[in-house]
This record gives C-alpha cells, structure tokens and sequence, in this order.
C-alpha cells in the first residue's frame, strides 16, 4: 500500500536550533517525493521535491531509500518556518498521474 | 499572474443539501486535481484531470461525489445529499502538464450540519 508517514503532530524548538521533520514513506516502485507547506492563512505551496536536489529557504531534504524516508532539514530554525509541513509522494513512471499521497501533516513552531 | 481560484470560499448546508464547489486553475494548464483536508483523515486525493482523458477517479468517497471539468478548464465538484462527515476543506490544484509542480488554490471551507 502507498503510504506516507509524519510521526509528529507538532515540532517545537527555539529560534537558531536545528530542525528535523521525520517523513516515511511505503511505496512499490520509484516514487517521487515532495515536501509541501502551508504558512498561516496562505495556501499550500511546494517547498522542495527530491528530483530538484536544491535547498530552499534554507531546507534540504535528502532521499534515502534504503530507509524509505524524505526527512526535512535546516540547520538554524527561523521564527517565519512556522508553518505547517506536509510530506506527499507521487508515483514514478510514465503513467503516473502526479496524483499526491499526503502525510498527516507536522505543525512546526519556532519560537523566539 | 492569476493562481487557482476556488469558489465559494466559505460554504455552510443542512445535511441532505446538495452542493457545488468550483475551481478555476491557472489558465493553461492541462491537469488538474482536487483533493480533501479533513482533520480526521488529513488531505487526500479525489479526482484526476488531464486535458481529455477520461479522470482518475480512485479518490472518490462515495457515488454521492461527482466532477466535471468544461472544455478543459473550470472544473466543479458536486457532493448530492451531504453528510456532516462531508465537512472539510476541499482543495483544487492544477499543473501545466502531469507530474509536474502542483499550484493549488485556496480552498473551499465546507460545513455540514
């Protein structure tokens, strides 16, 4: 079964503290994995995809299939990361929809 | 440019209420989809479309949901005699072609009583 996995509801650490937030996953196949997130009162919005292998706004998420997890990184934590972060996966090949399975979803606060 | 937009933003019916939500995506682009926020189940997948192509339908609930998407851009959910566990956020995205970065819109909030 396609699954994805966030084991926390909510992550809260001080501002400049390092962050880490956990994603499993459970697929048959080469999936494509993504990070989304939704700041306060905004729409939900890409953050990064393993495919692009780039950092944004100071993220990096590295694929590690061994593990089957997509953990999302950075390294000093700011209060405006304060959001909520969705994990999702996609199914790889060419009749792939992009349809998106999502996790349950971790609420990150920063605090100052 | 313009986003996805979604109407109404808000949405409040009586149980056994037919309703329709909207969703017109960035012009352009040829996928679609639709998805639901729910505090119990968090967000899935319900429908899938792509220019012409019959939808991927897998993500549908129940018979009472139903989407149509008119030569190939608005898109409209329909959910037929409502249910209170019908209440959540129903989001619509859409993409330039499959596969590619999802722009999704903000929502229609929908409560059933």
């Amino acid at each position: 079964a396609q699954r994805v996995t966030q084991p926390e509801k909510l992550l809260s650490v001080f501002k400049g503290a390092p962050v880490e937030l956990k994603c499993n996953y459970s697929y048959s196949g080469s999936p494509e994995l993504f990070w989304y997130v939704q700041y306060s009162r905004q729409r939900l919005q890409l953050l990064l995809r393993h495919i692009s292998r780039e950092s944004i706004k100071g993220f990096t998420a590295d694929l590690n299939k061994g593990e089957t997890s997509f953990h999302l990184k950075k390294p000093f934590a700011q209060e405006e990361d304060s959001a909520m972060y969705y994990c999702a996966l996609s199914g790889g090949g060419s009749g792939n929809t992009g349809k998106l399975i999502f996790g349950q979803g971790t609420t990150l606060q920063v605090k100052p | 440019g313009a986003g996805v937009s979604q109407s109404p933003s808000n949405k409040v019916t009586e149980k056994g209420k037919d309703v329709e939500l909207r969703c017109d995506p960035i012009s352009g682009h040829t996928a679609l989809y639709w998805y639901r926020q729910s505090l119990g189940q968090g967000l899935e997948f319900l429908i899938y479309f792509q220019g012409n192509s019959a939808p991927d339908k897998s993500g549908l609930p129940s018979d009472r949901f139903s989407a149509e998407r008119t030569g190939g851009s608005v898109s409209t959910l329909t959910i037929q005699r409502t249910q209170q566990e019908d209440s959540a956020v129903y989001l619509c995205a859409s993409t330039l072609r499959s596969r590619e970065t999802q722009y999704f819109g903000p929502g229609t909030r929908l409560l059933v009583l």
